[in-house]
C-alpha cells in the first residue's frame, strides 16, 4: 500500500488556470506538508497543517491555498497560475509533534 | 535565506570507496538533522536521521556525524555502490517552526562501476 499518494502525476495547464492537486496518506499522520522543488532541485516548505489547522504558512503568494477536508488528506489549490507556479509540488506527512516525514511521488506542474 | 548549507554540489565516487557528504547550519534551535536520499522522478525518501545528544549514528553502510559546537553534520556512505548514485539532501528542523524541514540544496552522487 502507498503511504503518501498524490494525484496527478504530472499536471500540464496554460497561466491563469486555476488547478488543485490532490494527496492522502493512510499512515494515521497528524501532520501533513506540502514542499515546492524548484528546477535546481531546492526543496522548500510551503504549508504544514496538524488536526486540520494551520501551522506553517511560509511566504508563498495567496494564489496557493491549502485545503484539508480530514487528516488523512491535503489538497493544495492554485489560482492564477504562472509561468514561475512550474515546479514539482510534494506532499508530506508526519506523525504530530514527530520529526520523520515521509514523502508522497510528487506532481510536476508545468504552466505554459 | 539558506539555513542549512550542503557541500559539495556533485560528487564521483567509484565503486566500493566512501561518499563524503557536508552540511552545515546556523540556527542553534534546530534539534532534529535528517537525510533524504532522491532518485530521478521520486519523492524525497528518508535514509538516516540524528538528533544532537548523539555524536554518530550508523545504519547499514550509512553514518551520520555530527558536531554541535561547529553546528555541522556529514554523511558517510560506506562501499559506495552504483546503486546509490542518486540526490542526497540534508535537512533541519525544529519544534519552532512546526517541524518543517530546512534542506540543503542537495548534492548529486555518481558511483562509477
Amino acid at each position: 500500500d502507498t503511504a503518501v499518494s498524490q494525484t496527478p502525476k504530472y499536471l500540464v495547464t496554460q497561466m491563469g488556470n486555476d488547478k488543485s492537486i490532490k494527496c492522502e496518506q493512510n499512515l494515521g499522520h497528524d501532520t501533513m506538508y506540502w514542499y515546492k522543488q524548484d528546477s535546481k532541485k531546492f526543496l522548500k516548505i510551503m504549508f504544514s497543517y496538524n488536526n486540520k489547522e494551520l501551522i506553517i504558512n511560509e511566504t508563498v503568494p495567496n494564489r496557493f491555498s491549502p485545503k484539508s477536508p480530514d487528516k488523512a488528506h491535503l489538497n493544495l489549490h492554485i489560482n492564477s497560475l504562472e509561468l514561475g507556479d512550474s515546479a514539482v509540488y510534494f506532499c508530506a506527512s508526519s506523525q504530530e509533534r514527530g520529526y520523520e516525514q515521509y514523502f508522497g511521488p510528487g506532481t510536476r506542474l508545468t504552466v505554459t | 535565506q539558506q539555513q542549512v548549507k550542503q557541500s559539495p554540489q556533485s560528487l564521483i565516487v567509484q565503486k566500493g570507496g566512501i561518499s563524503i557528504i557536508n552540511c552545515a547550519y546556523e540556527n542553534t534551535a534546530f534539534d532534529y538533522f535528517p537525510w533524504y536520499q532522491q532518485f530521478p522522478g521520486k519523492g524525497p525518501a528518508l535514509l538516516i536521521a540524528i538528533r544532537p545528544d548523539v555524536s554518530e549514528k550508523k545504519e547499514g553502510r550509512f553514518t551520520i556525524s555530527f558536531n554541535k559546537s561547529a553546528k555541522q553534520f556529514s554523511l558517510h556512505i560506506m562501499d559506495s555502490q552504483p546503486g546509490d548514485s542518486a540526490t542526497y539532501f540534508c535537512a533541519a528542523s525544529s519544534p519552532n517552526s512546526g517541524y518543517a524541514l530546512n534542506f540543503g540544496k542537495g548534492t548529486s552522487l555518481l558511483v562509477t562501476p
